[in-house]
């Protein structure tokens, strides 16, 4: 069965200073994975995607997501925050193409103190 | 195309009400997920349709809850007899399937509040 570990449920950083959210999943079969974004009261937009293609994914607004096997993670990462990245982040993981029963991590609140 | 799109974005009921939500995918998408999101959670998966058929269901969708996509375009999510619990952003998505990775498209989400 599919899983998903968010690490934090909230992280903090200051504007231009380095973001770090985390993810670790679980999955009996090679994984598609994803980062979304979610605004208050707004649907999911996806950041970024991992097919099976190249590990380093590089996503929208400066994202970008490193897929390791051996450690079954995740991460997103934007060198940079700004104050517009502020918002809930959700991980997930498919062991189907097209969103088929995707299955989402709890949420990470990222705030960006100016 | 302006994307997924879900109607109405807010309801609110009382309890013991039935509410409809309606779900308007991207048009030439053939795959159509309905999630549910409580507060400080992620969206959990509730059913889905390929084209008109309903192809799974969630066992957190209870017998109060049933959808239809009658023709393979819109879709609709109903909750008899609603109750307190019901409380929740309710998602849709939609794709275009045609074997291997597609990405999905979100709704804004339709928020329900049950009191």
């Amino acid at each position: 069965a599919q899983s998903v570990t968010q690490l934090g449920s909230h992280v903090s950083v200051s504007e231009g200073a380095l973001v770090l959210l985390r993810c670790n999943y679980s999955s009996s079969v090679p994984p598609y994975l994803f980062w979304y974004v979610q605004y208050p009261n707004q649907g999911l937009q996806l950041l970024l995607k991992y097919t099976s293609a190249a590990t380093l994914v590089k996503g929208i607004n400066g994202f970008e997501a490193e897929f390791k096997k051996s450690e079954t993670s995740f991460h997103l990462t934007k060198p940079s925050a700004h104050m517009s990245d502020a918002a809930e982040y959700f991980c997930a993981v498919s062991e189907g193409g097209g969103g088929f029963k995707t299955i989402f991590g709890a949420g990470t609140r990222l705030f960006v103190k100016a | 195309d302006t994307g997924v799109s879900q109607d109405p974005r807010h309801k609110i009921t009382k309890r013991g009400q039935n509410v409809t939500f309606r779900c308007d995918p991207i048009s030439e998408h053939n795959r159509l997920y309905w999630y549910r999101q409580t507060l400080g959670q992620g969206p959990e998966f509730l059913t889905y349709f390929q084209n008109e058929a309903q192809l799974e269901k969630s066992r957190l969708l209870s017998d109060r809850f049933s959808a239809e996509r009658p023709k393979g375009s819109f879709s609709t999510l109903e909750i008899q007899r609603t109750e307190q619990g019901d409380s929740a952003m309710y998602l849709c998505a939609s794709s275009s399937f045609e074997g291997g990775y597609t990405e999905a498209f979100f709704g804004q989400g339709t928020r329900l509040t049950v009191v």
